[in-house]
Parts: structure tokens; sequence; C-alpha cells
């Protein structure tokens, strides 16, 4: 079974860019997250979707959305790219809500670097 | 809200010593546990999960975490650590439709 995979695995932007980051979770998950992770403040998390709905957010601008397709891939966009987003973003999945104790699987994660 | 701490930002081991790395939780219902390893560039790997079925729990690689309810503890042991257990572990905590919560996460060097 192949795990989740995000692409692309590394990014340069400048300042004032958008950029578009994709995950693919395991083949049956319907739940996708999404995780920034930095040495300063650790894994934060983003949002959540679940079956095309966004279902949970974290604390981050409006900068930062995301979106959930009917094949349960999921995309998330950073528009007005700020150096301070320089990340390695994190893609998790799991089988769905409503189980707390089903765990998320990762993926490698895409390291965004802002110039 | 659920929170977790992770109570030492570096541990260093040599190789075959035991390993512990402490966590703390703080959660309004009966939480899942999970720890996550991360080894540099890489994704998190669930080592192992407190289902509620048993206080002791067995993992991948031969790590075990013990759920301690009155002392809000799950704690992740290893009796002989190696030089590949190197890497960053954090140790996470979840409600009931709510997202995962991390840790700072506690680094393990191990010492050859």
């Amino acid at each position: 079974k192949a795990g989740v995979t995000q692409t692309p695995r590394y990014l340069i932007k400048t300042r004032g860019q958008q950029v578009t980051l994709s995950c693919s979770p395991i083949s049956g998950h319907r739940s996708v997250s999404w995780y920034q992770q930095t040495p300063g403040q650790g894994l934060q998390f983003l949002f959540e979707y679940f079956s095309e709905t966004q279902r949970n957010k974290g604390n981050f601008p409006g900068r930062f959305s995301g979106r959930q397709f009917s094949n349960s891939r999921s995309e998330m966009n950073v528009s007005t790219l700020e150096l301070g987003d320089s990340a390695l973003y994190l893609c998790a999945s799991s089988l769905g809500q409503g189980t707390m104790n089903t765990e998320a699987f990762f993926g490698q994660g895409t390291r965004l670097t802002v110039v | 809200a659920q929170s977790v701490t992770q109570l030492d930002s570096h541990v260093s081991v040599s190789e075959g010593t035991p390993v512990l790395l402490r966590c703390n939780y703080s959660s309004s219902y009966s939480p899942s546990l999970f720890w996550y390893v991360q080894h540099p560039n890489k994704g998190l790997q669930l080592l192992l999960k407190y289902t509620s079925a048993a206080t002791l729990v067995k993992g991948i690689n031969g790590f075990e975490a013990e759920f301690k309810k009155s002392e809000t503890s799950f704690h992740l042991t290893k009796p002989s650590a190696h030089m590949s257990d190197a890497a960053e572990y954090f140790c996470v905590v979840r409600d009931l439709n709510t997202p995962l919560v991390f840790g700072k996460g506690t680094r393990l060097s191990v010492i050859a």
C-alpha cells in the first residue's frame, strides 16, 4: 500500500509570491490534515479536511488556505509569502473522523524556503 | 483544550543503555496518545499508540510506553538504545474530533 505522497519535496519562492502544495493520502483514507513545522514553533496544526469539508482550522492567517477533492487528495495554498512562512509542511492522512484512536500517517513533507 | 509537555528537550544516552523520554499530557476527556519519531529530513513515523485497551503499549523497534492516568503521563522507554534510534521524538495527544496536538519534541542522541 502506497504511503502519503507530498509534492513537491522542495520549493524556493520569493516574498510576495504564492505557492500550492499537494498531498495524496493513503488509499481509502478520507481525512487529510496539514501541519507546519519550524524550529521555533514546532509542529502547528493548519487545517483538517474530511470528505471535501474543512472540519478544523488552526490559528493561521487567511493567507493559508486549503481544499480537498473528491478523491481525497488535498492541496494547500499560501498567498503573499513572507519570510516566516519558510518551514516544513507536513500532510497526514487517516481513515476518518470520529475515531479517536485512528492514527495519522505522515508524508515526507514539503520544504518551503521563502527568500 | 488538550496539551502536551515533553519534559526534556534533549536526552543523550550511550548505546546499549536504557532510554526514557518523558511526556505529560492534559486533556478534558479520555484522550488518545501517540509517540512519533522523526529522523532528519524525514516525515513522522508512528511508534505506538494508546488505545485504552492496555496501559502498557508496545510499539515498533522495541519501544514501549506506559499510560498512567493518575500521573497524566505517557513516558516512552526502550531497554537498550541503538545508534539508529537517534532522532526527534514527539508525544502527541488527541481528543475526539480534534486535531493532533504535538509536544515540542525530544532530541535523542546515542553515543557509541
